[in-house]
């Protein structure tokens, strides 16, 4: 089963700035747009970010998402007690005939 | 405003097959660049793409669950059903229904993204 691969967790404080990474491949992140969805605990997952770093109206510039080559990022600046989640972030590929990818998802626990 | 939102069993048995309903407002099926799709999460594990229908028909599915796996919109009711054959235990999972927007610039399945899901319906499969 293809996967893009993030980091179990992540942590930060109040007010810090948070990376949140997503690595793939050359058929799904390397020549497609990434996504990013959160999830809140007992929630459906919710989209942060498409198209790489475009953000849906009403998620705040807190959140940025970047992708360079191979891998994508999420930064969450001004860390809030709020932001404790769940987060994916996905892909289409066009090996195997072409699907939609998601990552294992990252918890984000602030401290 | 856009809602969609799932219905169909939430206990079925082995081998069974499951039928759910997507029944969505706010947006058209027919409206060129949407699609609706499936995706499901096992308890406190990843999400999984299951498959999507798109305005003109298309449809595209996770290779390995095509041979299960059919999804079948009727656009005047704002409806699309998923349909999943041979149930087994680690088929279970909330199942979540999902529009699919591609965006004025771009063409394929490859610029898509989920821009709203529903609340999501938790299927169990056990005897």
């Amino acid at each position: 089963q293809p996967v893009l691969t993030q980091p179990p967790s992540a942590s930060g404080t109040p007010g810090q700035r948070v990376s949140i990474s997503c690595s793939g491949s050359s058929s799904d992140i390397g020549t497609n747009y990434v996504h990013w969805y959160q999830q809140l605990p007992g929630t459906a997952p919710k989209l942060l970010i498409y198209r790489n770093n475009q953000r849906p109206s009403g998620v705040p510039d807190r959140f940025s998402g970047s992708k360079s080559g191979t891998s994508a990022s999420l930064a969450i600046s001004g860390l809030r007690s709020e932001d404790e989640a769940d987060y994916y972030c996905a892909a289409w590929t066009d090996s195997l005939s072409g699907r939609w990818m998601f990552g294992g998802g990252t918890k984000l626990t602030v401290l | 405003q856009i809602t969609l939102k799932e219905s169909g069993p939430t206990l079925v048995k082995p081998a069974q097959t499951l039928t759910l309903t997507c029944t969505f407002s706010g947006f058209s099926l027919s409206t060129s660049g949407v699609g609706v799709g499936w995706i499901r999460q096992p308890p406190g594990e990843a999400l999984e793409w299951l498959g999507i229908i798109y305005w003109d028909g298309d449809k595209r599915y996770n290779p390995s669950l095509e041979s299960r796996i059919t999804i079948n919109k009727d656009t005047s009711k704002n409806q699309v059903v998923l349909t999943m054959t041979n149930m087994d235990p680690v088929d279970t999972a909330t199942y979540y229904c999902v529009r699919s927007l591609r965006g004025v610039d771009c063409g394929g399945s490859r610029c898509y993204y989920f821009d709203y899901w529903a609340q999501g319906i938790l299927v169990t499969v056990s005897s």
